[in-house]
């Protein structure tokens, strides 16, 4: 069955970039249905919708957040990653990475926490 | 892109049925039929509970229906168990490859 797995820091300094990969495993990355995306959760809080990307390299980002995210996919390491530059305390959250099937989330990662803080 | 409308929370019996609902707009949820419902235990990922609306994944118990109706969506829980105390989040397609999701319903199983 199909694995996903967040990496990165779990602190990050306001106004610096956190940076986040998510490993696919026992599956490929170029495989249908071909697309993945980044959800996150603040602490007691809802989901929002970060972005998506196609193997391709084709993405999609949530307008409230489209000025500071970059999200891109290398598929040599089956894995794809999110940049979300000039963060603040209120960009922290559990970050999860998952697998887009037609139009909804079907595979999850386990998510990481990551704290913006000084 | 405002979040769609959920209760806070909702609660049931053992053995009786809810539902939680969620209200959005004609440009997504009134506007496809691609609403998703996850179900969230405290500490663990979502997981995929329903899809384009009404569908089961494989597997996955028929106690979990869905259905919508103009600019809302329903989850509707029937014989509510122990297990099915979490937390449950709507999700819709909402045009130009974006996505919305709601704020969340705690179900509290007494």
């Amino acid at each position: 069955q199909l694995q996903l797995q967040e990496s990165g820091p779990g602190l990050v300094k306001p106004s610096e970039t956190l940076s986040l990969t998510c490993t696919v495993s026992r599956g490929s990355i170029s495989s249908s249905p071909n697309y993945w995306g980044w959800i996150r959760q603040p602490p007691g809080e809802g989901l929002e919708w970060i972005g998506t990307i196609h193997y391709s390299g084709s993405t999609y980002y949530n307008p409230s957040l489209k000025s500071r995210v970059t999200i891109s996919v290398d598929t040599s390491n089956n894995q794809f990653s999110l940049q979300l530059n000039s963060v603040t305390a209120a960009d922290t959250a559990v970050y999860f990475c998952a697998r887009l099937q037609g139009e909804e989330f079907d595979f999850w990662g386990q998510g990481t926490l990551v704290t913006v803080s000084s | 892109q405002p979040a769609l409308t959920q209760p806070a929370s909702v609660s049931g019996s053992l053995g009786q049925s809810i539902t939680i609902s969620c209200t959005g707009a004609s440009s997504d949820v009134g506007g496809y039929n691609f609403v998703s419902w996850y179900q969230q235990h405290p500490g663990k990922a979502p997981k995929l509970m329903i899809y384009d609306v009404s569908k089961r994944p494989s597997g996955l118990s028929n106690r979990f229906s869905g259905s919508k109706s103009g600019n809302t969506a329903s989850l509707t829980i029937s014989g509510l168990q122990a297990e099915d105390e979490a937390d449950y989040y709507c999700c819709s397609y909402a045009g130009s490859s974006t996505w919305v999701f709601g704020g969340g319903t705690k179900l509290t199983v007494l």
